[in-house]
């Protein structure tokens, strides 16, 4: 069974920054890309980035370049996403996403910016 | 960023009515476009990839077609678990885009 655990949330304070994780398992990790998506609360879904089995291919939404970084260590499959400079604007659900297709999505982990 | 406009943005529906939610591309997307159903304070779920294709585990209720740039999901025989949010989502170009939702309500 595909499991996609987000962790890392939380409240943070406008301008800080913040990393999330997501563990994964019953799948090859290795095997997929992998990506985040974010929904703002009672709005729409957002596809933040994603990247490739190796990571030597990373892809943003541009409006997101500058303040997202997404990262994965392969040897405990887990992803990665570091969030800088937030703003209340960044105030979200962040979803984990296996494949470019979005086949399978985590729980979410809600994170408040706000001071 | 290629645009996909989806109506309606909310719809008010009766059991075993037949529902049809659209999404309109503003750009070719070819069959690269997925549909999602959300149901509140739930993470959303694949139920048709590739305009088409049924997931795995989906009721057979649920079907996916296109015509020419718009995309369509229809729930035949409504039933009370369908009652949910559902998305589109292109993913033929970079960024991949979401339709902005729509939101089933029982009447």
């Amino acid at each position: 069974e595909v499991k996609l655990v987000e962790s890392g949330g939380g409240l943070v304070q406008p301008g800080r920054s913040l990393k999330l994780s997501c563990a994964a398992s019953g799948f090859n990790f290795n095997d997929y890309w992998m990506g985040w998506v974010r929904q703002a609360p009672g709005k729409g879904l957002e596809w933040i980035g994603e990247i490739n089995k190796d990571s030597s291919t990373i892809n943003y939404t541009p409006s997101l370049k500058d303040k997202f970084t997404i990262s994965r260590d392969n040897a405990q499959n887990t992803l990665y996403l570091q969030m800088s400079k937030l703003g209340s604007e960044d105030t979200a659900i962040y979803y984990c996403a296996l494949g470019s297709s979005i086949a399978y999505w985590g729980q979410g982990t809600l994170v408040t910016v706000s001071s | 960023d290629i645009q996909m406009t989806q109506s309606p943005s909310s719809m008010s529906v009766s059991l075993g009515d037949t529902v049809t939610i659209t999404c309109r591309a503003s750009q070719d997307v070819g069959i690269y476009v997925n549909w999602f159903q959300q149901k509140p304070g739930k993470s959303p779920r694949r139920m048709i990839y590739r305009a088409t294709n049924l997931a795995d585990g989906v009721p057979s209720r649920f079907s996916g077609s296109r015509s020419g740039s718009d995309y369509s999901l229809t729930i035949s025989s409504l039933e009370s678990e369908d009652v949910a949010d559902y998305h589109c989502l292109q993913y033929d170009e970079y960024p991949p885009t979401f339709g902005g939702g729509t939101k089933l309500e029982l009447k």
